[in-house]
């Protein structure tokens, strides 16, 4: 079936540096890739969608300058954590229309943790 | 209003009972439905898609009315491996493609 590579799984980070998480589509071409978020106990939120050559969509109340998303090619998208606050900590995760009724295959998720 | 809403739980429940959840939908638009289940730590994984006239899965069944905004998940003859959190998800309205995700539902499978 259709695979989501993500990484890095757990990231530990210093307050005000970056971190890049990037999400590579292995046996098939992700035309549109979506980014969530997972705070603790919380639901997961759309953050972003980020669509091959393009732009990437932001939700209301994402920063699209603190949340940079690159789809530069059909099977790799990255988001980049800029000047990350400790706020920033959580759990994210990017996920790719498979094209079968539907269905959304998700990466395994990056644990962001900034101290 | 939140848009997608489900009971937290958890829920405790002894090996081969039959478990049911209920997840209600704010956006009368929207035009997919799924319920996904999430391990600890983990990411979401489709267990399966729920359609107008219900469906079935082995001991999974599902059922979407769009009338009253709602969808089940049954389980029958529940196992120790069922023990996670089931994820209501919607998808689409107003061209909308990302899924929406209730904050979940977490079941827990007593020996």
């Amino acid at each position: 079936g259709a695979v989501v590579s993500q990484h890095p799984s757990w990231v530990i980070c210093k307050s005000g540096t970056s971190v890049k998480i990037e999400c590579r589509s292995l046996d098939f071409q992700a035309t549109t890739m979506f980014w969530y978020r997972q705070f603790p106990k919380q639901s997961l939120m759309l953050m972003a969608t980020s669509n091959e050559g393009s732009k990437a969509t932001y939700e209301q109340g994402v920063e699209k300058d603190k949340f940079l998303i690159n789809h530069a090619s059909l099977t790799l998208s990255t988001l980049t954590v800029t000047s990350a606050h400790p706020e920033d900590s959580s759990f994210y995760i990017c996920s790719a229309r498979t094209g079968e009724a539907y269905g959304y295959t998700f990466g395994s998720g990056t644990r962001l943790t900034v101290v | 209003r939140k848009e997608v809403e489900q009971d937290p739980g958890p829920f405790n429940v002894p090996e081969g009972a039959t478990v049911a959840f209920n997840c209600t939908y704010s956006n009368s638009a929207s035009q997919s439905f799924f319920w996904y289940r999430q391990d600890c730590r983990k990411e979401p994984k489709l267990l399966m898609s729920v359609y107008s006239s219900g469906n079935e899965d082995g001991r999974f069944t599902a059922q979407l009315n769009r009338a009253s905004q709602y969808i089940s998940l049954l389980i029958r003859d529940s196992k120790l491996s069922d023990s996670a959190t089931y994820l209501c998800v919607v998808r689409g309205g107003g061209g909308a493609d990302g899924l929406t995700f209730g904050k979940g539902t977490h079941l827990i499978i007593q020996p």
